[in-house]
């Protein structure tokens, strides 16, 4: 079964509105989240790394103060996008590694969010 | 930077025939390598990895990729397509221990009947 929930899994907004997407590691504790975008027939895009306790690492181009992210407890991470317009219609994936696993092993994907900002 | 770099934004293949998705990866040092496939509007599958030892490896549905550090390539193969193997594909990779998968461009893959 899923060991990374994602909800909701498609969501449509006004224009000018806030989203919020969470993120859940379901049978393990996650200190680090990550969070990628991906524009429709396009590669996976990392947006940002949410860390546990700490402020979130944004890469480079992302807006932090459009994609805010809050890692409050140890299996539960959330991307509000605040002031949605079109252009942020997008599929939105997390990810987290099992910290009782080495590096390389592989992330756990949610399932993605769909959304569409009318 | 690091880099991973897919060729062919689409393969079509024939029901039964061989599929050959390419990656080549850039870096100083031997990464951890992945191959996932995606569904439409799902989230990602790990079809197999490498990090070390055996530079074949195997994966679910058929699948196999070959680790060649002196082409910098992890080609992803199965003999036989079928027709339930028409997704997308991409290609990633870990070049350190921060666990940030970067991914490739991807490959969308098609399976004539």
């Amino acid at each position: 079964g899923a060991v990374v929930s994602q909800h909701p899994s498609r969501v449509i907004c006004k224009s000018g509105t806030s989203v919020k997407i969470e993120c859940r590691s379901l049978d393990f504790q996650a200190t680090t989240m990550f969070w990628y975008r991906q524009f429709p027939k396009q590669s996976l895009m990392l947006m940002a790394t949410s860390n546990e306790g700490s402020k979130a690492t944004y890469e480079q181009g992302v807006e932090k103060d459009k994609f805010l992210i809050n890692h409050a407890s140890l299996t539960l991470s959330t991307l509000t996008v605040t002031s949605a317009h079109p252009e942020d219609s997008s599929f939105y994936i997390c990810s987290a590694p099992n910290p009782r696993a080495g590096v390389e092993s592989p992330l756990h994907f949610g399932n993605g969010t769909r959304l569409t900002v009318t | 930077a690091q880099s991973v770099t897919q060729l062919g934004s689409h393969v079509s293949v024939s029901e039964g025939a061989l599929v050959l998705l390419r990656c080549n990866y850039s870096s100083s040092v031997p990464p951890y390598l992945f191959w996932y496939v995606q569904y439409p509007n799902q989230g990602l599958q790990l079809l197999l990895k490498y990090t070390t030892g055996a530079t074949l490896v195997k994966g679910i549905n058929g699948f196999e990729a070959e680790f060649k550090k002196s082409e910098t390539s992890f080609h992803l193969t199965k003999p036989s397509a079928h027709m339930s193997d028409a997704a997308e594909y991409f290609c990633a990779v870990i070049p350190d221990s921060s666990y940030k998968l970067i991914f490739g461009s991807g490959t969308r893959l098609l399976v004539r009947p």
